[in-house]
């Protein structure tokens, strides 16, 4: 049983359009992550989001975290080839444990 | 450029062998977390060293082993590969304080023949 489910497993969408993407679980963590990774590399991290309800921008992608802190959604405006890659949320159960992964967006932005 | 290492970049070997993996966290970091990366599974975390000692375990079966070096360096062991070990093994690096925050390096690709 996969505790982090992420939706959709694909998206194909032209330049400059919006998506969102989802992550969601059953289970409370005390922070969410959300990683980036390109092909052949490892992940490389883009936020962390700490408390319930907490919203954060980094350039055209929005981060939300529920309130109950279980789900986590991604925003990207206005979509860029550059965007492409393989977006993956991670949980922090607490302390310093290792991370629970979805299984990731693999999102293709077509010019 | 995260600043952790690994090597080597690729390996092959054969079912039944044994291989060793390396990998240097980033300066001044003491937790060394290593993961699988597979098709079917995704990401899942194996095994966690904080300054040398063992301090969380994952999904890591009991063929595999890893250690952590008085230089901070760890290197996990696979065993009796089977088919199945084929995949990408990651290794990642955190720092004191914070929300447990994550550098990974490039990782291993391990092909099992």
């Amino acid at each position: 049983t996969q505790l982090l489910e992420q939706s959709p497993q694909f998206l194909s969408i032209q330049e400059g359009e919006n998506l969102t993407v989802y992550c969601n679980s059953s289970s409370v963590f005390s922070s969410l992550q959300w990683y980036r990774q390109e092909p052949g590399e490892g992940p490389v991290l883009l936020v962390t989001v700490v408390t319930g309800g907490e919203v954060k921008k980094l350039k055209r992608l929005t981060f939300q975290f529920g309130d109950a802190r279980k789900d986590s959604s991604l925003h990207i405006t206005a979509a860029q080839p550059g965007d492409t890659g393989l977006y993956l949320c991670a949980g922090v159960r607490g302390g310093a444990d290792g991370l629970t992964f979805g299984k990731g967006t693999h999102l293709i932005i077509q010019p | 450029d995260s600043g952790v290492t690994q090597t080597p970049k690729h390996l092959i070997t054969a079912t039944g062998q044994r291989v060793t993996l390396r990998c240097s966290p980033r300066s001044g970091d003491l937790s060394v977390y290593w993961y699988q990366q597979s098709l079917d599974q995704g990401l899942q975390f194996l095994i966690q060293y904080y300054n040398g000692e063992e301090r969380a375990k994952g999904n890591i079966l009991e063929r595999f082993s890893a250690q952590q070096f008085p230089d901070l360096h760890s290197e996990l062991n696979l065993s009796s590969l089977e088919l199945g070990d084929s995949a990408l093994y990651f290794c990642a690096s955190s720092g004191w304080g914070g929300y447990n925050e994550q550098f990974f390096g490039p990782g291993t690709r391990l092909t099992v023949l």
